[in-house]
């Protein structure tokens, strides 16, 4: 399978708890993005990554998320002490450069913060 | 600040009926405007893509229609299937730059056998 992958699919936190997602993108694709997707909203911006440079963050990534993505292949994205706000569905996209702007999403990763 | 509306929230079409979705924009440095589909538990899936430089694109039994004087662009699905039953998202980005999509806030397609 050469699709988006992401791990967990699942992840039920208490509240203050740190929590890691996993995003491991199309072999060779040199741009992933995270989106955070609530409920009956579309997906929305978060962060992306340019090979191993995060070139860009949402003022929806406060400073309780950080995403790496060394050697410019998976990516990760934690977020510190969370809260019931973060209860979302996270998802990853990655897309080639030179395809321009098609994207290709992962199933995402669903949150649950009690 | 929603860069991207879409109408309607939700849609009742008879099988083999039209599905039509809307979408407008704002920012007219966008230059690309793809429609995800979406199921229950799903990520998006790319569905058909358009940019500027032409009004229309056909795939199969989507289309997409697109008024750049008027910074809009709307999705017909025909011939309707039950399989299409779905959320529809639009989206919008400035494909020389970050390239991040800004979506709509969806449609939910439900096609009545």
């Amino acid at each position: 399978d050469t699709g988006v992958s992401q791990n967990p699919r699942h992840k039920i936190t208490k509240r203050g708890q740190n929590v890691t997602f996993r995003c491991d993108p199309i072999s060779e694709h040199n741009r992933l993005y995270w989106y955070r997707q609530t409920l009956g909203q579309g997906p929305e911006f978060l962060t992306y990554f340019q090979n191993e440079a995060q070139l860009e963050k949402s003022r929806l990534l406060s400073d309780r998320f950080s995403a790496e993505r060394p050697k410019g292949s998976f990516s990760t994205l934690e977020i510190q002490r969370t809260e019931q706000g973060d209860s979302a569905m996270y998802l990853c996209a990655s897309s080639l450069m030179s395809m321009g702007g098609t994207q290709y999403f992962g199933p995402g990763t669903r949150l649950l913060v009690l | 600040q929603q860069q991207v509306k879409q109408s309607p929230q939700s849609l009742i079409v008879q099988k083999g009926g039209i599905s039509i979705i809307n979408c407008a924009y704002e920012n007219t440095a966008f230059d690309y405007f793809p429609w995800y589909q979406q199921f229950p538990g799903k990520g998006p899936a790319l569905l058909i893509a358009i940019r500027p430089d032409v009004s229309e694109k056909k795939e199969g039994r989507f289309t997409i229609s697109f008024n750049k004087s008027a910074k809009q662009f709307s999705l017909h699905i025909m011939d309707s299937q039950p399989g299409d039953s779905a959320t529809y998202f639009c989206a919008a980005s400035i494909e020389t730059g970050a390239n991040n999509l800004f979506f709509g806030t969806g449609t939910r397609l439900t096609v009545i056998p």
